[in-house]
């Protein structure tokens, strides 16, 4: 089975443009997560959809949005992008079998965001 | 908004060696994951552990999970290179999938 795939894998971009991230989860899959990381925060949750739905969000301001699409791959945007955004942005997918304590979730490499 | 503290931050030592990482919390969580993640990749889960008190060993690491499901620690006996990495926990229990601590910087020299 292929593992969770992200595009682009690297990103330039200047202050207040906007970005799109992709991320395609193992098949089967029906939860996708994503998340920021940067070295002084570590790893925050961003939010997480499921069946097409946002099901829980952190706390990010509103130019952070995402969307789900019917065969569970998920995009985020980023608009009016700020030099704090640069960031690692990591998607992760799930079974999400009754949303159990247990359910793995399954990272990708990631996309590195640098905000000019 | 729930915490996970880690400790320590960084830490090199020698091939051999034995380590121990802390994760602490004031808040309790239903389940606890470590992860460990290598320069350019996603995160990769080691182990859950879900009950209070709960210990899972996995070849030279184990994992224990306090006994008020507020605390964790991994601990590695005789250290390789190839255990070098970033080590993180995670807990689960609120409204966000996942809270992750800010990690551990392992370094093992040869």
């Amino acid at each position: 089975k292929a593992g969770v795939t992200q595009t682009p894998r690297y990103l330039i971009k200047t202050r207040g443009q906007q970005v799109t991230l992709s991320c395609s989860p193992i098949s089967g899959h029906r939860s996708v997560s994503w998340y920021q990381q940067t070295p002084g925060q570590g790893l925050q949750f961003l939010f997480e959809y499921f069946s097409e739905t946002q099901r829980n969000k952190g706390n990010f301001p509103g130019r952070f949005s995402g969307r789900q699409f019917s065969n569970s791959r998920s995009e985020m945007n980023v608009s009016t992008l700020e030099l704090g955004d640069s960031a690692l942005y990591l998607c992760a997918s799930s079974l999400d079998q009754a949303g159990g304590l247990t359910d793995t979730q399954y990272f990708g490499p990631g996309t590195r965001l640098t905000v000019l | 908004t729930q915490l996970l503290e880690q400790s320590p931050q960084f830490l090199s030592i020698q091939e051999g060696e034995n380590l121990t990482v802390y994760c602490n919390s004031s808040s309790v969580f239903s389940s606890l994951q470590w992860y460990r993640q290598e320069p350019g990749e996603g995160p990769v889960l080691l182990v859950t552990v879900v009950t209070g008190g709960e210990v899972k060993k996995l070849k030279r690491l184990t994992f224990q999970f306090g006994d008020a499901r507020k605390d964790s620690s991994l601990h590695i006996t005789a250290a390789q290179p190839g255990d070098t990495g970033l080590y993180l926990c995670a807990g689960q229990g609120g409204s966000e999938k996942l809270v992750f601590g800010k990690g551990t910087k392992l370094t093992v020299n040869p």
